[in-house]
């Protein structure tokens, strides 16, 4: 079954503890990206990558870390997490050139303390 | 820049009740889509529909239905005869589609279905 996945679904922690937000597709798909929402805000990108070791910035990139060793996975990074980052995160992949046909993850609510 | 406004915050209707809920969009791509997401209290995300610039048609699916003008840039969304299942939020998105640009969300609108 064609699926993107993530891990944890659910995450509560502290401000200033180190964490990661896995995300992974088994689409062999090269575009993959990271959305946060926030209530009254809609979802905005983090961060994308086109390919492997391909990372660029989206519209809320403040705060984030991402890297892409491996076609499949796309992890997001929060180095020092800060409680205005308490969000509902969701990964998304799709082809290079097809983003209109992107699949979203399950998301990932993140409480940070 | 690309740009989607969903006005209504929050509509509140009695089950069985008609709703609309109004998406208008800004682009200067030619070619662009648009979609139509639910978000249950559970928080994932369910793809209603997806639309490119091309195709004008309007589209029905059950009690769904989805009004695309490009003379007024909007993309509004229908649901006939409102059950409680429908209460949820709803976004509505926009994409160029071909570049590496991810989707453009409005901020949503929040549904409630009162029985």
């Amino acid at each position: 079954e064609a699926q993107v996945t993530q891990n944890p679904r659910y995450l509560i922690t502290v401000t200033g503890k180190k964490l990661t937000v896995t995300c992974s597709q088994n689409m062999n798909h090269e575009y993959m990206s990271w959305y946060r929402q926030d209530p009254g805000l809609g979802l905005r990108q983090i961060y994308y990558s086109m390919n492997v070791e391909v990372t660029d910035k989206g519209d809320v990139p403040e705060g984030y870390k991402v890297s892409r060793k491996e076609k499949r996975n796309f992890p997001l990074i929060l180095e020092s997490p800060s409680p205005n980052q308490t969000s509902l995160y969701f990964c998304a992949s799709s082809l290079l050139g097809r983003v209109y046909e992107q699949y979203f993850g399950p998301g990932t609510r993140l409480t940070v303390t | 820049a690309q740009k989607v406004t969903q006005a209504q915050t929050e509509i509140s209707v009695v089950e069985k009740e008609d709703v609309t809920l109004d998406c208008v969009y800004e682009t200067r791509d030619t070619t662009y889509y648009l979609f139509w997401y639910k978000q249950p209290p559970s928080g994932e995300l369910v793809f209603l529909i997806r639309r490119n610039s091309f195709d004008e048609q309007n589209e029905i699916s059950g009690r769904y239905s989805w009004n695309f003008q490009k003379s007024t840039s909007s993309f509004n969304f229908t649901i006939t005869a409102s059950q409680v299942v429908d209460s949820a939020v709803y976004f509505c998105a926009l994409t160029s589609g071909g570049g590496a640009d991810g989707l453009t969300f409005g901020k949503g609108t929040h549904l409630i279905i009162q029985p």
